[in-house]
Order: structure tokens, then C-alpha cells, then sequence
């Protein structure tokens, strides 16, 4: 079956520091392939996606490649702020069928300090 | 454009008790969804819909019915609330086809606790 593991948390960073999230999945074929984050309070956003190998997706400062030889979707951003403490999920959608579902993985807190 | 709302915020019930979560979307989305978020499991899939008049059910479907009877509601029922079902619970929806295809919209979620 399909599945999405990232890495353990809870991740706390001082404000400029450069992040890294790791996300690795299990799947046939090529799944298109999601970070979504949730603000405290709030439901999950999109953050960004990527549909195919070796694709970016980019967006607010975060990064994301699509590496089909290693099976990951690992975010980045350079300089966090403080405003990005949220908890963050990586996400698979299987390519096959109009119905395919998202997995995701466990998500992972991160807090940045000023 | 309210895009996805969820009804009510919050909830306390007592052991067997019933209620009712109300998800709306106003995107004229094909496709809709509820989970649960329990902590260190992510988000897990309750029931989903791909269309008014059609639901199936996900990965955690027990102790749990749903109903789609306009394309912009989707209804989630707890016939008898057991604690375990304590737990903050989103509705997202989806279209099937489009820019936004793959893309789901998420409400801001219902916190249930059952004592």
C-alpha cells in the first residue's frame, strides 16, 4: 500500500536558521506528491506540490524537489521566521483513478524562536 | 467565498450520545472528505464522497455514517460517541478536474470530546 513517513519531531529553530523536513513514501507508479501545513487553530493549507520526478514545487520560501530515485519530498526554506511555527505534513496522491485518495504522514511540529 | 466551513467548533458529548458535524463548501467541488486528527497519527480518512448520493467509506469508517445529499453538504454522524472518538475532526473537499485538480481545501475543523 502507499505510505508517507517523515521525520520525528517536535523540530525547534531560532529565526534565520535554515530548515530541513524530511519525507520519504512508498508508492507504485508516480504519485503526485504534497506539503500541506496547519497554522495553530486552523485547518490544513496547501503549501506546495509537485506532480512529477524532479519537479519543485516552491512557495513562501519553502521548497520542495521530487526525487524518483530516492523516493523523497524533503522541505527546505533558508531562513525561517517565526511566523512559519506551524505543523507540517507531506502528503501523497496515487496517479491512478479519478478517486485516489491523499496519504499522509504523521506531520511534525516546528517552532521558531525569535 | 467562504470555502470550506464546518459546524459545529467545538463539541462535548457524553458516552452515547449522537450528534451531528455539518461540512459546506461553496466551490462547487465534486469531491469531499472527512478525517480525523489524533496526535503523533496525522490525519486519517473517515468516509468520502465523489459526488451528491455517493459516500465510501476510508480508512477508519467504524462507529461512524456520512451523507451527501446536496454536492455542497456532507454530513458526518455518531450514532452512539464512545471516547476514542474524541478527537478534532476536518472536512476538505476537492474538485475532479481542473487547476485546483489534486489540490484539497480544508474547513478549520470541529474539536469533539466525549466523556
Amino acid at each position: 500500500g502507499n505510505s508517507v513517513t517523515q521525520m520525528e519531531g517536535p523540530v525547534t529553530l531560532s529565526e534565520e536558521a535554515f530548515l530541513t523536513i524530511n519525507c520519504t513514501y512508498t508508492a507504485t507508479g508516480y504519485p503526485s506528491l504534497f506539503w500541506y501545513v496547519q497554522y495553530p487553530g486552523e485547518g490544513l493549507q496547501l503549501l506546495l506540490k509537485a506532480t512529477k520526478a524532479d519537479d519543485k514545487g516552491s512557495n513562501k520560501g519553502f521548497e520542495a524537489t521530487y526525487r524518483k530515485e530516492t523516493t523523497s519530498f524533503h522541505l527546505e526554506k533558508g531562513s525561517v521566521q517565526v511566523s512559519d511555527s506551524a505543523v507540517y505534513f507531506c502528503a501523497l496522491r496515487p496517479r491512478a483513478g479519478a478517486n485516489s485518495k491523499l496519504t499522509f504522514g504523521k506531520g511534525i511540529t516546528l517552532s521558531v524562536r525569535p | 467565498n467562504a470555502g470550506v466551513t464546518q459546524t459545529p467548533k467545538f463539541r462535548v458529548l457524553k458516552t452515547g450520545q449522537s450528534m451531528t458535524l455539518l461540512c459546506a463548501q461553496d466551490m462547487n467541488h465534486e469531491y469531499m472528505y472527512w478525517y480525523r486528527q489524533d496526535p503523533g497519527m496525522g490525519l486519517r480518512l473517515i468516509h468520502y464522497s465523489v459526488g451528491e448520493g455517493t459516500t465510501a467509506k476510508g480508512e477508519v469508517p467504524d462507529g461512524y455514517n456520512v451523507s451527501r445529499l446536496k454536492k455542497q453538504n456532507f454530513l458526518l454522524g455518531l450514532e452512539s460517541a464512545a471516547p476514542s472518538q474524541t478527537s478534532v475532526y476536518f472536512c476538505a473537499s476537492s474538485s475532479a478536474s481542473g487547476a485546483s485538480y489534486n489540490e484539497q481545501f480544508f474547513g478549520p475543523g470541529t474539536r469533539l470530546t466525549v466523556l
